[in-house]
């Protein structure tokens, strides 16, 4: 079946240090990407998106470019704030129902 | 336009009680999907409502757990007899029926079974 992996964490950063966390997916098919992100005690929220192969999905200083060659879909940063200590989810979507399959996180720590 | 919204947050139940997760769309919403956050995990697809109708119950448990979305109200996530297994965050999400790829979450609900 369908599936994400996510590099593990945590991933521990200074301030202004490039970010990249890893992410690939096994698919039938042509999925959606996406990146999720949660702050502690809080729901996700949709970091970014790419619907077809070579999309690049960007927001807030991060990106990500949907690889069909390489099934990847990495997200990066050039310069983590402290603000952006999170868990960082990498999903795809499904079929006709739409559901989402999640990798199983990442959590980043940025130290000032 | 106010976001997703579930309560409770937090819900505390003994072992073989009920609980009940509710569930508001997004206004304009027609979709909505539940997840499951075990500790340390990712989430997990459970269910897929549209108004009135399941579309995808792929994902969830055979017993003990069911689903609805009425025509008026929100959606409402029922487990019966919870054990402590069922401790975890469930979410719920939206989306509008123009794009449902799009998925917005909301804050969660906290269940602790003791």
């Amino acid at each position: 079946g369908n599936s994400v992996t996510q590099m593990e964490g945590p991933v521990t950063l200074s301030e202004e240090a490039f970010l990249t966390i890893n992410c690939t997916y096994t698919a039938t098919g042509y999925p959606s990407l996406f990146w999720y992100v949660q702050y502690p005690g809080e729901g996700l929220q949709l970091l970014l998106k790419a619907t077809k192969a070579d999309d690049k999905g960007s927001n807030k200083g991060f990106e990500a470019t949907y690889r069909k060659e390489t099934t990847s879909f990495h997200l990066e940063k050039g310069s983590v704030q402290v603000s952006d200590s999170a868990v960082y989810f990498c999903a795809l979507s499904e079929g006709s129902s739409y559901k989402l399959i999640f990798g199983s996180g990442t959590r980043l720590l940025v130290r000032p | 336009n106010a976001g997703v919204m579930q309560n409770p947050r937090h819900l505390v139940r003994r072992r073989g009680q009920e609980a009940r997760l509710r569930c508001s769309p997004m206004k304009g919403h027609s979709h909505v999907y539940w997840y499951r956050q075990l500790p340390e995990e990712g989430l997990k697809f459970m269910v897929y409502l549209q108004k009135e109708n399941i579309i995808d119950e792929s994902g969830m448990p055979k017993e003990r757990f069911s689903a609805e979305f009425p025509k008026e109200g929100p959606s409402i996530l029922r487990i019966q007899q919870v054990v402590r297994g069922d401790s975890a965050a469930y979410f719920c999400a939206s989306s509008p029926p123009e794009n449902p790829y799009e998925q917005y979450f909301g804050p969660g609900t906290r269940l602790t079974v003791t």
